[in-house]
């Protein structure tokens, strides 16, 4: 039971350049979540799935896109990325949707836009 | 739009001590819920206690307890008997009743001395 995993764990892009970063879990949970982290500052919700074949606007969700493959699977895409995007991506997952539900994260993925 | 703050960003403890890390936030909602979450140096992110704000009574995990004041909307956590394993980032973080908005407080680096 590996939980939530992420690929790749670090990458480098230039600017403009387009990337995907995946997310697997393996807990046959329904919601999934993306998140940024920069330094001072918490987590901030990019976009999240409240069940397989949904996908919603969190706080932050200009410069991204995802894509909900199936029920395991949620990945991130980054389109034509600035350096504004250089940051660290969690992934996370849930049971269901419910408020009170705990959510388990990924390792994360460094990123950093040249 | 919802706020959480915590005011120290760095606190230190010694081992078998108690320590109290602060949380406050800003909502117009009257149900919601509260969370902790720890982040140690390996990066990923674990849930410690959580809180429903319509419960009056205060949520405890073994040695993790929290004050729990709706009115002041305060949500600090108590961490007894502090061991060398607490020393991590931890972070307060909002819920709103709905699911759809999750909002960090930007942390709080907890050192354990020996």
């Amino acid at each position: 039971n590996a939980g939530v995993t992420q690929t790749p764990k670090f990458q480098v892009l230039k600017t403009g350049q387009s990337m995907t970063l995946q997310c697997a879990q393996d807990m046959n949970h329904n919601s999934m979540y993306w998140y940024r982290q920069d330094p001072g500052m918490g987590l901030r919700l990019i976009y999240y799935s409240a069940s397989e074949g949904t996908t919603d606007k969190g706080e932050v969700p200009n410069g991204y896109n995802v894509s909900r493959l199936n029920k395991r699977e949620f990945s991130l895409r980054l389109e034509s990325a600035a350096p504004s995007q250089t940051s660290v991506y969690f992934c996370a997952s849930s049971r269901d949707f419910q408020p009170y539900n705990e959510q388990f994260f990924g390792p994360g993925t460094r990123l950093t836009v040249l | 739009a919802q706020t959480v703050t915590q005011s120290q960003p760095e606190m230190s403890v010694q081992e078998a001590e108690t320590v109290t890390l602060s949380c406050t936030y800003d909502t117009s909602e009257s149900d919601y819920y509260l969370f902790w979450y720890k982040q140690p140096p390996s990066r990923q992110m674990i849930l410690v206690i959580r809180q429903e704000a319509y419960k009056q009574q205060n949520a405890t995990e073994n040695r993790f307890s929290v004050n729990f004041q709706k009115a002041a909307k305060s949500f600090s956590l108590k961490i007894s008997d502090s061991q060398l394993g607490d020393a991590a980032m931890y972070f307060c973080a909002y819920r709103s009743a709905s699911g759809n908005q999750f909002y960090f407080g930007t942390g709080t680096s907890l050192t354990v001395i020996p």
